[in-house]
């Protein structure tokens, strides 16, 4: 069973600072994509950022990037510059393949207060 | 591009009832869509994948009979929870896949429910 776990159920960070969430997952598959969700208190999810497996560069939008480690099975999200709308709870999650097509694991969540 | 919707944004109703929420993709098709259940400050549940013209697929633990999914078109899935009791007082999601080969689910804003 794939498996996705996020150690960190709370983090805080001052306006303008860098945090950096984490995420491990399990599976034995080769080519998958990961993805990191943000759910702000309006509770809409909303995507982040993807990661392809069999790309060696790590995805990048804007502020986010990730770091991905395929060997170590890590994933975390680096935001730069943190701003107040980035308060939320974010998920790290992995989509299952073959006759799952398309589900989603989630990780426990992570929930990030940026302060001024 | 790439938006799903959700009718009701919130609902109370009385124990014994049933309450029909609706998801819709927008601006695309969606052969696939998925319905999750969180409680707050929490991740995340899957409880059902729903594919256009097909019976829908229910995760281990959730009763098909209290919450019946409908997937009647391309663009629109329906979840009703019969009989609804306190318990089933919670927060649910929809998202939705535009196509094969499509990865990425966009989410519905979610619908609150609240049985008294």
């Amino acid at each position: 069973a794939q498996t996705v776990t996020q150690s960190q159920p709370e983090m805080s960070v001052q306006e303008a600072e860098t945090v950096t969430l984490s995420c491990t997952y399990d599976t034995s598959e080769n080519n998958y994509y990961l993805f990191w969700y943000k759910q702000p208190p309006s509770r809409q999810m909303i995507l982040v950022i993807r990661q392809e497996a069999y790309k060696q560069q790590n995805a990048t939008e804007n502020r986010f990037s990730v770091n991905f480690q395929k060997a170590a099975k890590s994933f975390s999200l680096k935001i730069s510059d943190s701003q107040r709308g980035d308060t939320a709870m974010y998920f790290c999650a992995f989509p299952a393949g073959g006759t799952s097509y398309g589900k989603l694991t989630f990780g426990q969540g992570t929930i990030l207060t940026v302060h001024p | 591009g790439a938006v799903v919707s959700q009718h009701p944004s919130w609902v109370i109703c009385k124990s014994g009832t049933s309450v029909k929420i609706e998801c819709r993709s927008l601006d695309f098709q969606a052969t696939t869509m998925f319905w999750y259940r969180q409680f707050p400050k929490q991740s995340l549940m899957l409880m059902a994948t729903s594919n256009e013209g097909s019976k829908a697929t229910y995760e281990q633990g959730v009763e098909k009979d209290k919450f019946l999914i409908n997937h009647a078109s391309l663009t629109l899935s329906t979840l009703t929870v019969t009989s609804a009791h306190p318990e089933d007082s919670s927060f649910y999601i929809c998202s939705a896949l535009p196509g094969l080969n499509q990865e990425t689910q966009y989410f519905g804003p979610g619908t609150r429910l609240l049985v008294l």
